[in-house]
């Protein structure tokens, strides 16, 4: 089946100018997560979205970032003025949490990642 | 100081070795907890889950120690093929989850 799907695949663009990220989640998945990943490094949390509830925002850097869920499907992430610390690479997840056996399940299924480069 | 930390190695094994790491979390109310193994410029994926008794899954083995806040991997006959950096995972409630950095092993002939 379909898996997690991002695009672009890669993204250059010069410092200063805006660019969109979009994630397209498996379906049924209701939970959305997004991260990024500079070289060498973890992964760091950016936004989640569950189901219809308000986004959990906690880990976006700056006010430059915003994330849209349309539908409880499609995702974008925005960043506006890129900054060259913005490049790294941006890997959207989906899940479907939930509770069986008295476990809580929550795989996390990566799409391929967008790699941004700001000039 | 980090929610979840790993030592980021590299841990350099030959084949056939045994090679065990930790990863140590923050917050006491996390509830699930993930092994998850990224090879380089690949995103992650999930290689196990890690449950309270403790679970094997072929030559890996994850443990859960909920009084020191800490899941460990342990991986049996190293393959070259089991090179890559193995993500710690962890979860709290609100199904928040947060990331360790990663540890490299590298699996030499």
């Amino acid at each position: 089946g379909a898996g997690v799907s991002q695009s672009p695949s890669n993204k250059v663009t010069e410092k200063g100018k805006d660019v969109e990220l979009r994630c397209d989640p498996i379906s049924g998945h209701t939970a959305l997560y997004w991260y990024r990943q500079s070289l060498g490094q973890g992964l760091e949390f950016l936004i989640y979205f569950q189901g219809n509830s308000a986004p959990d925002k906690s880990g976006l850097p700056s006010d430059r970032f915003s994330a849209e869920r349309t539908g409880g499907s499609v995702s974008t992430l925005t960043i506006q003025r890129t900054q060259q610390e913005d490049s790294a690479v941006y890997l959207c997840a989906s899940s479907l949490p939930r509770l069986a056996g008295g476990r809580s399940y929550n795989e996390q299924f990566f799409g391929p990642g967008t790699r941004l480069t700001v000039l | 100081r980090k929610e979840v930390e790993q030592d980021p190695g590299p841990f350099n094994v030959p084949e056939g070795a045994t090679v065990a790491f930790n990863c140590t979390y923050s917050n006491s109310a996390s509830q699930s907890f993930f092994w998850y193994r990224q090879d380089c410029r690949k995103e992650p994926k999930l290689l196990m889950s890690v449950y309270s008794s403790g679970n094997e899954d072929g030559r890996f083995t994850a443990q859960l120690n909920r009084a020191s806040q800490y899941i460990s991997l342990l991986i049996r006959d190293s393959k070259l093929s089991d090179s890559a950096t193995y993500l710690c995972v962890v979860i709290t409630r609100d199904y928040k989850l947060s990331f360790g950095a990663g540890t490299t092993v590298t699996v030499r002939a």
